[in-house]
């Protein structure tokens, strides 16, 4: 695709539950980031993808959290037994160059902001 | 833990004034420094980036870095209300991923 699409847009869902966001990347990408945004907070980064293998998950704020990435393309970050403080925008982003290489210039996805009640 | 620190705002000025947003970073091996613009309810947008101290303009927007005091900004002339947005400083040290600052919100009034 021409640019990074995120599902669903919102998802409000109640505490317990598990949740699934997807992102679909630049096509040809094979460097995806995934970045949560909680309410007048700064980007926490959750977990990078090099092709389907997560060189770097050490964002991940707990085991509940989990992504996975399939032929280097769609990825899918699962939240087990959802809590009130998951609740946050998660964004996804590849670099512009595609591969992560040089100046790691990152471009966004329009994000899956998560409701949990 | 790499840091980034940004002042929350909000800065006000006014249409027409130079905004001067600023930063300061912990790492001394981060090696280039971006500058992402986020309106409300969207996701950021690169602005600029910069890796060497000095200067380096694009347009109406100027980032300036001094890596031997850890400290990047950027400057906004001429500013409109279309600007009025939060401003995202992130450090990248080479590491695999971006550190975001938390943002400084700019207001600019007509």
């Amino acid at each position: 695709g021409a640019g990074v699409s995120q599902s669903p847009s919102n998802k409000v869902t109640e505490k317990g539950k598990d949740v699934e966001l997807r992102c679909d990347p630049i096509s040809g990408h094979t460097a995806l980031y995934w970045y949560r945004q909680s309410l007048g907070q700064g980007l926490e980064f959750l977990i990078y993808f090099q092709g389907n293998s997560a060189p770097d998950k050490s964002g991940l704020p707990s085991d509940r959290f989990s992504a996975e990435r399939t032929g280097g393309s769609v990825s899918t970050l699962t939240i087990q037994r959802t809590q009130q403080e998951d609740s946050a925008v998660y964004l996804c982003a590849t670099p512009r160059s595609g591969s992560h290489s040089g100046a790691n210039v990152l471009t966004f996805g329009a994000g899956s902001r998560l409701t949990v009640l | 833990q790499k840091e980034v620190e940004q002042n929350s705002g909000p800065l006000s000025v006014p249409e027409g004034a130079i905004a001067s947003l600023n930063c300061t970073y912990s790492d001394r091996g981060s090696q280039s420094f971006f500058w992402y613009r986020q309106y409300s309810g969207k996701s950021p947008e690169l602005i600029m980036f910069i890796y060497s101290n000095g200067d380096k303009e694009d347009g109406r927007f100027t980032a300036q870095l001094n890596k031997a005091s850890q400290y990047v900004s950027l400057l906004i002339r001429d500013s409109q209300p279309s600007d009025s947005a939060t401003y995202l400083c992130a450090e990248d040290s080479g590491y695999s991923t971006l550190t975001f600052g938390k943002g400084t919100m700019l207001l600019v009034s007509p």
